[in-house]
Parts: structure tokens; sequence; C-alpha cells
């Protein structure tokens, strides 16, 4: 299986400053990563598929980036809503592995 | 707006059979692939399984397959999942997703999800 690591596991910042995350996986996934948001109670929310497409009606404060085994999603000004745990996913290969997710806190 | 809704009961006891319905409201489950990915305690997601709404392609983690039914129901839009033999480490939150696929002459799956449930809780335990 190809595993998944996201840094930070917590993320600390305030609202208008540009924040990183970053996943990275053990193999080669070329560029079939999707990112996701998730807030308490709620399913995960598509963000980005294959690694820098936006879905429809995501902000364009989201970006993702990278290919191969390296990849960000960057943030541009958080907002208040943003404050969630965010998750890669790989869907390059069996079994689809997800990183085990970034916790955004307000700072 | 296309809504997912997962139901079923929140305890199971060991080595019975955990059952879990999706309901599909404001759309059909027509025209798309169906998936389960469930979430342990203080652990990662993981991808159960997927099948598309006619039933002609499935594709089951290798780690659940021999205890794994999902099946779609077109006439109601549910998906079901059933989980056989269960033990506590199958107690997990429970999501249904979609995976809108990639189509040409045939259909396959995308195995990311543009939409989920909120997820129901099963604890298994006596």
């Amino acid at each position: 299986d190809i595993q998944m690591t996201q840094s930070p596991s917590t993320l600390s910042a305030s609202v208008g400053d540009r924040v990183t995350i970053t996943c990275r996986a053990s193999q080669n996934i070329n560029s079939w990563l999707a990112w996701y948001q998730q807030k308490p109670g709620r399913g995960p929310k598509l963000l980005i598929f294959q690694a820098s497409n936006l879905e429809s009606g995501v902000p364009s404060r989201f970006s993702g980036s990278g290919s191969g085994t390296e990849f960000t999603l960057t943030i541009s000004s958080l907002q208040p809503d943003d404050f969630a745990t965010y998750y890669c996913q790989q869907y390059n290969s069996y079994t689809y592995n997800f990183g085990q997710g970034t916790k955004l806190e307000i700072k | 707006q296309v809504q997912l809704q997962e139901s079923g009961p929140g305890l199971v006891r060991p080595s019975e059979t955990l059952s879990l319905t999706c309901t599909v409201s404001g759309g059909s489950t027509s025209s798309y692939f169906w998936s389960w990915i469930r979430q342990p305690p203080g652990k990662e997601l993981e991808w159960i399984g997927s099948m598309y709404y006619t039933g002609s392609t499935n594709n089951y983690n290798p780690s659940l397959k021999s205890r794994v039914t999902i099946s779609v129901d077109t006439t109601s839009n549910q998906i079901s999942l059933k989980l056989r033999s269960v033990t506590s480490a199958d107690t997990a939150v429970y999501y249904c997703a979609r995976d809108r696929g990639h189509c040409g002459d045939v259909c396959y799956p995308e195995y990311f999800f543009d939409l989920w449930g909120q997820g129901t809780l099963v604890a298994v335990s006596s």
C-alpha cells in the first residue's frame, strides 16, 4: 500500500494568513491526489482533485500543487470558515489511502 | 442540492453483521459510482469499497473483501453496506460517498469522492 503522510499534524494561524499543508506519498502517485476539508460532525468536502484542479464552487483562495511524491495545499488568505481538518488522498492505486489529517486551528 | 444520509444501528454485537443504508435525496443514484469509507476513532480514513449504480463494476479493499457487500438500489435511491463477522476493530464512523467516475465508451471509477454523507458511528461491543 502507498502511505500518505501529512505535515504538520496541527497548524495554528490567524485570519488573513497564508498557510501551506504538505502531503507526501511513499511512492510515485503522478498527479492522482485529492484534498478534502472536514468540519466536526460532517463528512469531508472535496476541494482539489488531480493535485491542482479546483472543485466547482470552492473558493479560489484554495490551491493545490505537486506531482510524484510531494504535494501542497495552500490557502492564500485564511477566512474564519477555513478552520477545519484537511486530508489528502491518493487515488493512483489500491487502496486509495488518506493522510492522517492536518487540523487548522485559530491562533 | 443532492444530499447523502447514512442510517443504521449504532451498536452491533461481535460476530454479527453490520448493515447500513445511505439514502440519496435531491438527486439520483444513476450515472455514478458509490462508495463506503470509514474512520476508526483516532485513525485514518479507510476506503471500504465502490460499486457502479448498475452493479456492473464493484471493487473492495482487499483487507475487507471477504466480509463486505455493497449494493445499489436505483428504485429507492439507496446504497447499502453489509459487513459480516464484525469485531471491535470495525468500530468506526461510516461514510457513504459519491464518485462521479470517468466515462468514455465505458465508465470507470475515479476513486476520489465529490460528495459525502455526514457519517454514522457504529460501535461493535457486547
